[in-house]
């Protein structure tokens, strides 16, 4: 079974610029969440999607993150304008059950660099 | 609301030895305790989980028990490898997951 695919890997760019980031969540997982995890931190949930619908988006910051689920698969989460402070690694994960929130398989996550 | 603390700094051991991270938390209602692991180069994975108090987590030799009145759920394991070299997450939560800062774990042969 195919993991939670993530890209790009790594991403660097100057502040104020925009940035997207791609998720293909595992075959047939109804809920995606996408996470911020800064160096020395825990993982942060910004946003969860279930099909394509959002379910918690409370710590996502609004003004300059945007995150869409288009046909309940594929997800793209993005900065505009990217800030020093964006700097971190974003998450991935999907899962079967939305109600068993242990059940989270995560992607290798993109290493975002704001300069 | 929900938050996770976990012990300071990184820890460094010798193969064979016994492994203990602390990790205490404080919540409101009954939530799930989770120790997530994240092998160099890869990502987050579920290393075992406990439901309710005083139910016991177990995997791959590492064991964590769920303590109500201490509010803790500390990882054991009593004989470490060089494969066990991660670092290690506390969290918890039943929709929403709250994780602690980690703890780097290097296994020295």
């Amino acid at each position: 079974e195919a993991g939670v695919a993530q890209s790009p890997r790594y991403k660097i760019i100057e502040k104020r610029q925009s940035v997207a980031f791609w998720c293909n969540p595992i075959s047939g997982h109804a809920t995606l969440y996408w996470y911020q995890q800064i160096l020395g931190q825990g993982p942060k949930l910004l946003i969860q999607f279930q099909n394509n619908g959002v379910v918690d988006d409370s710590q996502l910051p609004k003004d300059r993150f945007s995150a869409e689920r288009l046909k309940g698969v594929d997800s793209t989460l993005k900065i505009q304008p990217a800030k020093l402070e964006d700097s971190a690694v974003y998450l991935c994960a999907s899962s079967l059950v939305p109600s068993v929130p242990h059940e989270q398989y995560f992607g290798p996550g993109t290493r975002l660099t704001v300069t | 609301g929900n938050s996770v603390t976990q012990m300071e700094g990184p820890v460094t051991l010798s193969e064979e030895a016994f492994l203990t991270i602390n990790c205490t938390y404080t919540a409101t209602g009954y939530p799930s305790l989770f120790w997530y692991v994240q092998y160099p180069g890869e990502g987050l994975q579920l290393l075992l989980k406990a439901t309710k108090a005083d139910d016991k987590g177990s995997n791959k030799g590492f064991e964590a028990t769920y303590r109500k009145e201490t509010t803790s759920f500390h990882l054991e394991k009593g004989s470490v490898q060089v494969s066990d070299s991660a670092v290690y997450f506390c969290a918890l939560g039943n929709n929403r997951l709250a994780f602690g800062k980690g703890n780097q774990v290097v296994v020295i042969p």
